[in-house]
């Protein structure tokens, strides 16, 4: 079956502008995380949904953050007055169950570059 | 902050070899969980281990956890080429309601055809 699939894969932005980035999570489940990861790092956690509602933001670094999944399904990252700081791989996650135990599926990143 | 902290090391192996890497971490954990990220692509979910176990198998890979010392070992035995890529540890703990996933920084490995 299909993946996590995350859109653009890559993008592009002058400092300053906005951006939103997709994630189509695994058909089904119910739980769905954004990390971010920066060169030579390991991913960092930014938020968490449990269905439509944020159920852990405290990831999120600044009020420029803010993230959405309005159906309960697809999500959407969205970043303000970009900074060249914001430059990094943003992952997508996806899990049947949310709690203990619970295996995290991957997307493929979107890697955003702030000129 | 960061919970896993994988050894700061990049390991080059000859094909065959068995590959060892470490992690440690700072505060109770829930589980432990090891990935795979190849060059370009996604991070690949390779085993978890509960906090209540101590060693798990699955196919070339065992893993160990000692809770004492909080700290997780991961062998490959028997590696291949394909095996390279960068490992990262994530530990889930009750802490932060285990949904979200601390991550090491990872270490990289390269097998030697």
């Amino acid at each position: 079956g299909a993946g996590v699939s995350q859109t653009p894969s890559n993008k592009v932005t002058e400092k300053g502008k906005y951006v939103e980035l997709r994630c189509d999570p695994i058909s089904g489940h119910t739980a769905l995380y954004w990390y971010r990861q920066s060169l030579g790092q390991g991913p960092e956690f930014l938020i968490y949904f449990q269905g439509t509602g944020a159920a852990d933001d405290s990831g999120l670094p600044n009020d420029r953050f803010f993230a959405v999944r309005p159906e309960g399904s697809v999500s959407t990252l969205k970043i303000q007055r970009t900074e060249r700081g914001d430059s990094a791989v943003y992952l997508c996650a996806s899990s049947a169950l949310a709690g203990e135990y619970n295996e995290q599926f991957f997307g493929p990143g979107t890697r955003l570059t702030v000129l | 902050s960061q919970q896993g902290e994988e050894d700061p090391q990049a390991l080059s192996i000859q094909e065959g070899e068995n590959a060892t890497m470490n992690c440690s971490y700072k505060t109770s954990i829930n589980n432990l969980q090891w990935y795979r990220q190849n060059s370009g692509r996604g991070l690949v979910h390779l085993i978890l281990i509960r906090s209540n176990e101590r060693e798990k198998h699955s196919g070339r890979l065992r893993v160990t956890l000692d809770t004492s010392k909080k700290s997780s070992s991961l062998l490959i035995t028997a590696s291949r080429a394909a095996d390279t890529a960068s490992y990262f540890c994530a530990t889930a703990a009750s802490y932060y309601g285990n949904n979200r996933l601390a991550f090491g920084k990872g270490n990289q490995v390269v097998v030697i055809p």
